[in-house]
Formats: C-alpha cells, sequence, structure tokens
C-alpha cells in the first residue's frame, strides 16, 4: 500500500541549529516520485524538491539538503543553520504509476518546524 | 504567470448554502486537481481533471461537484454545505497527467461552515 509517513509531528529548533525533518514512505512500485513542500504561516504550499526513484544523490540547495535512501525508504530533509524563516510545516508526498485511472499524490501528515530567535 | 490562483481566501458558510470555489491557472496546465487540508490528514484529494471536459472522483469527493469546461479554470462547487466540509482547499495543476510531474499549488481557500 502507498502510504507516507512522517513522525514529527512538531520540531522546536533555536536559530542556526541543524534539523533533519523525517519522511518514511511504503510503495507498491520500484519506479516513483517523491516530494517535498513547504506552508509558511501564510498558508500557501511550496515546491521544494523532486526526486526519482533512481536518482540517490544527495541533493543540496543552499541551507537545504535532502537524503534519499531507498534501503530504509526514507528521503529525509536537511536544514542547516537554521533561521526564523525556516519556520513553517513541511510535507513530504509520493506518486507513482496509477493501477487505474490516473495518479495522485500521497501527503504525509506534515511536520511543523518551530525556529525560535 | 500569475500560476495557480484560488478565489476567495476566506469565506464563512451556514449549513445547506451552495457556494463555489474558482481555480484558474495560466500556465496551460493539462492536470488540475482539489485537495482538502485537515488538522493531522495532510492533504486529501477530492477531485481531479485531466483535460477540458474530464474530471473523475479522488479520495473523499463526496459532497462536491466539479466541472473543467477550459483548460484554465477548474471550479469546486459545494451543493449543501456541511461542517463537516470546513477546511482548507488548495487547488493545483501540472503540466501533465503523468505521475512523474511536479504538482504547482494555489494559495488556498480557507472555508468555514456554520
Amino acid at each position: 500500500a502507498q502510504k507516507v509517513t512522517q513522525a514529527q509531528t512538531e520540531i522546536s529548533v533555536v536559530e542556526k541549529e541543524d534539523v533533519t525533518l523525517d519522511c518514511v514512505y511504503e510503495t507498491r512500485d520500484t519506479t516513483y516520485y517523491l516530494f517535498w513542500y513547504k506552508q509558511p504561516p501564510s498558508g500557501e504550499l511550496v515546491f521544494l524538491i523532486r526526486r526519482n526513484s533512481f536518482d540517490e544523490q544527495n541533493e543540496i540547495s543552499g541551507r537545504y539538503s535532502w537524503n534519499f535512501q531507498k534501503s530504509t525508504s526514507s528521503f529525509n530533509f536537511t536544514i542547516t543553520a537554521s533561521q526564523v524563516v525556516d519556520s513553517a510545516v513541511y510535507f513530504c508526498a509520493l506518486s507513482e504509476p496509477p493501477t487505474s485511472g490516473t495518479y495522485k499524490y500521497i501527503f504525509g501528515t506534515g511536520t511543523r518546524l518551530k525556529v525560535l530567535a | 504567470n500569475a500560476g495557480v490562483t484560488q478565489t476567495p481566501k476566506f469565506q464563512v458558510l451556514k449549513t445547506g448554502q451552495s457556494m463555489t470555489l474558482q481555480c484558474a491557472q495560466d500556465m496551460n496546465h493539462e492536470y488540475m486537481s482539489w485537495y482538502r487540508q485537515d488538522p493531522g490528514m495532510g492533504l486529501r484529494l477530492i477531485h481531479y481533471s485531466v483535460g477540458a471536459g474530464i474530471t473523475d472522483q479522488g479520495e473523499v469527493p463526496n459532497g462536491y461537484n466539479v466541472s473543467r469546461s477550459t483548460t484554465e479554470d477548474f471550479p469546486l462547487r459545494l451543493l449543501s454545505a456541511a461542517p463537516s466540509q470546513t477546511s482548507v482547499y488548495f487547488c493545483a495543476s501540472s503540466y501533465s497527467y503523468r505521475y512523474t510531474d511536479t504538482q504547482y499549488f494555489g494559495p488556498g481557500t480557507r472555508l468555514t461552515v456554520l
């Protein structure tokens, strides 16, 4: 069954600390895509990254990095030197080929990150 | 490009009232969808469309209708609002209906049903 688990409901860190948000997924397919979205207090959903199942290289974008490990079905997100502007809810999502109809994203329940000044 | 736009941003309805949430995109995207976001439940798919004139149900379609007469617009209709429909609604679009595509989301509509 398809499932995305974000076990950390809420994390609080002090500014400049590093923080890792966990994402564990279950999939029936060997071909799939994983995504991370950010939802700041203003409410919109901002796309951060897309990763396909054949590319296990870690990705770095500024202070953001992503660690994809197929062996543990995880796609974790690390923020280095966190800032107050990183405070948001972060969602991990999974997309895989549909068995019928068209695809849909499976979202995790989100992790609320609070970065304290 | 404005991307994905949604109106209104906030709405309060009384039980039994009907209304339409508007969604438009200017990216010529083939695929559009509606999600609802509830605390502790992530985002759940209500309805989706793979092109003008084609719509289908997601996982929580009851109480909602959609239509897609143009590529740009994908309105969501609440036929008879219920308190259980209090939620934040997001419209999203992607270039195609392939599972490889990235969905881009609108700013959301916060709906309260009294």
